[in-house]
């Protein structure tokens, strides 16, 4: 079945504790995003990657990192959370930047 | 970043109305996408509009590409309790680049 999956789906942390959330698909896309969505502000774009080992910065991506080392994974690493990034998080793939697929989401508290 | 302006915000109507929301933009598109998100998911693309004045229906959804390329509208008939969630209508700004988001237009229906 051709699908995005992210894990974990629920994390509670406590600031600073470093994390990582994982994204795979199986659909042979290039492209993959990450996303936050917040009450009130729809979806905003943190990073995107077109292919491997190419990434680039969305509209927020300050306190993410990325990485895109093979074609089908894309983490989303928080370095040092913090209580602001308390979201709901999507990843996304697609084959050409267009009609993308959305993973299930992650819900991340950050205390 | 780029904008696209979707109205209603949130709609509450009754089980059987139909329903209009619209999605506007002061860029052209070349493509609109319009998203579902069900609660507790991730948004899935329900039509995908490519060329001007195009009217594409999938069952009780129809959506129609503006003549101007600057806008975009979705009708559902006879709405059904499970129409309930966020729409969101997205496309990129050009050629290959990342997907603009509107802030989403959240429905409930009443039965």
């Amino acid at each position: 079945e051709a699908q995005v999956t992210q894990n974990p789906r629920y994390l509670i942390t406590v600031t600073g504790k470093k994390l990582t959330v994982t994204c795979s698909q199986n659909m042979n896309h290039e492209y993959m995003s990450w996303y936050r969505q917040d009450p009130g502000l729809g979806l905003r774009q943190i990073y995107y990657s077109m292919n491997v080992e190419v990434t680039d910065k969305g509209d927020v991506p300050e306190g993410y990192k990325v990485s895109r080392k093979e074609k089908r994974n894309f983490p989303l690493i928080l370095e040092s959370p913090s209580p602001n990034q308390t979201s709901l998080y999507f990843c996304a793939s697609s084959s050409l930047g267009h009609e993308q697929f959305f993973g299930p989401g992650t819900r991340l508290t950050v205390l | 970043g780029q904008q696209l302006n979707q109205s209603p915000q949130s709609m509450f109507i009754q089980e059987g109305e139909d329903v209009s929301m619209n999605c506007t933009s002061s860029s052209i598109f070349n493509t609109w996408l319009w998203y579902k998100q069900d609660p507790g998911e991730g948004p899935v693309l329900l039509i995908a509009l490519y060329k001007a004045g195009e009217l594409t229906s999938n069952g009780r959804l129809t959506a129609q590409f503006g003549i101007t390329r600057k806008d975009s509208f979705l009708n559902i008939s006879a709405s059904i309790p499970s129409d309930v969630g966020i729409y969101f209508c997205a496309g990129p700004l050009w050629g290959n680049t990342p997907l603009v988001f509107g802030k989403g237009t959240r429905l409930s229906v009443i039965a």
